[in-house]
């Protein structure tokens, strides 16, 4: 089944203590990226990959790291949460280098930062 | 001021209506015009997109652009309790930008 993938869906988390949700799709694409979602705020682009090795910061990089090594995974790491991180992040790919508009979401993590 | 603006209901409408939700932008540099629906605990799926201006249909939903305005709305016709979700508007200036994203309608169809 063509999907993306997001582990944890559910995290809770002290601050300071590094943590790392991954991110994966089988669809063979070349586009990702991670969102977070407030209330009120809507979601907001965190960082994007055109393709591997290729990244570049969204709407609200800070306090955020990506990489992309491989083409199906994009974790997104958290190198020192604060309680302002607690989110529901959603990751999502998309078919096309030329239309990241078509994207794929992932289920969501639902990260709580104490 | 924010770059998307989006009026975040919730709007309640009985079933068979034709409802029509709208977005509001400021960078005129923007080119490509999503609308995705995400029901409860899940995440967003895509309804449609346009590139530039013009009007888009797709089955009951359809979407125009207005970018002398810079207005865009999604309109939906016959109006079914499952198409009860939040609608979030998203634009980006070019294919390799970001993405921004309004702030979601909520939108609830009673039967």
């Amino acid at each position: 089944e063509a999907q993306v993938t997001q582990n944890p869906r559910y995290l809770i988390t002290v601050t300071g203590k590094k943590l790392t949700v991954t991110c994966s799709q089988n669809m063979n694409h070349e586009y990702m990226s991670w969102y977070r979602q407030d209330p009120g705020l809507g979601l907001r682009q965190i960082y994007y990959s055109m393709n591997v090795e290729v990244t570049d910061k969204g709407d609200v990089p800070e306090g955020y790291k990506v990489s992309r090594k491989e083409k199906r995974n994009f974790p997104l790491i958290l190198e020192s949460p604060s309680p302002n991180q607690t989110s529901l992040y959603f990751c999502a790919s998309s078919p096309s280098v030329g239309g990241p508009h078509e994207q794929y979401f992932g289920p969501g993590t639902r990260l709580t930062v104490t | 001021q924010k770059e998307v603006e989006q009026d975040p209901g919730p709007l309640s409408v009985p079933e068979g209506a034709i409802v029509s939700l709208n977005c509001t932008y400021s960078n005129s540099a923007f080119q490509y015009f999503m609308w995705y629906r995400q029901y409860s605990r899940k995440g967003p799926e895509l309804l449609m997109y346009t590139y530039s201006s013009g009007n888009k249909e797709d089955g009951r939903f359809t979407a125009q652009v207005d970018k002398s305005s810079k207005y865009i709305s999604l309109f939906i016709r016959d109006s079914q309790p499952s198409d009860s979700a939040t609608y979030l508007c998203a634009m980006m200036r070019s294919s390799a930008s970001k993405i921004i994203f309004g702030s979601g309608t909520r939108l609830s169809i009673r039967p």
